[in-house]
């Protein structure tokens, strides 16, 4: 089982300011590369996903940006705000069909 | 639509209680899993299926079993509750299906509001 390692484990980050989570994986030759997004007492929804022949990929104030070679992937969060406070997840797909390994999750707090 | 549906919301367990999870989705989708997530550990998959009759086990399957009869239903199953079976169970579904070259758009899952089970 190949591990999937999402860090950091939470980060505080005043209104405006830039959210970055990293994700690193050991193995995968699959296609796609998602971030999920968790408010408190729901589930996990997906935010923002990236193919692996792109090095970035933009969604209004979400970016990903992705290095093949390094076998790591990123999340930014641009002028961040109160409302993006939730944790978020990185997940890794591990077979062909689409079957996610997912990371340990960052706990982003946006302060006013 | 409703999506995915879980019940119960809540639950409180006596060691050694069975229960199941239920977990219904109308979108039609091949796909179906069942995660758990623990504080600071993610989310873990205990079982999966790729369509009714069909399931597999994921990386924590142990304490577990599911069935899929249907391709709507997806329920879990504790046998013997233990306290490290203390979680927030996660459904989710997916359409899944092995990727064509050049096809695009992600496998997304959509994921139930969860199942808070405590065993004491």
């Amino acid at each position: 089982q190949q591990q999937v390692k999402q860090s950091p484990q939470s980060l505080i980050v005043q209104k405006g300011g830039i959210s970055i989570i990293n994700c690193a994986y050991e193995n995968t030759a699959f296609d796609y590369f998602p971030w999920y997004q968790q408010f408190p007492g729901k589930g996990p929804a997906l935010l923002i996903a990236i193919r692996p022949d792109v090095s970035e990929k933009k969604e209004g104030r979400f970016t990903i940006s992705f290095n093949k070679s390094a076998k790591q992937f990123s999340l930014h969060i641009m002028d961040s705000q109160p409302g993006d406070s939730a944790t978020y997840f990185c997940a890794v797909p591990t077979d062909s069909w689409g079957k996610l390994q997912f990371g340990a999750g960052t706990q982003v707090v946006v302060t006013p | 639509n409703a999506g995915v549906t879980q019940t119960p919301k809540f639950r409180i367990l006596k060691i050694g209680q069975s229960m199941t999870l239920q977990c219904a989705q109308d979108m039609n989708h091949n796909y179906m899993y069942w995660y758990r997530q623990d504080p600071g550990m993610g989310l873990k998959l205990i079982y999966y299926s790729v369509g009714a009759g069909i399931t597999d086990k994921g990386e924590v399957p142990n304490g577990y079993n599911v069935s899929r009869s249907t391709t709507e239903d997806f329920p879990l199953r504790l046998e013997l509750a233990a306290p490290s079976q203390t979680s927030v169970y996660f459904c989710a579904s997916s359409y899944g299906g092995r990727k064509r070259e050049g096809q695009s758009g992600a496998n997304v899952l959509t994921f139930g509001a969860g199942s808070r089970l405590t065993v004491l």
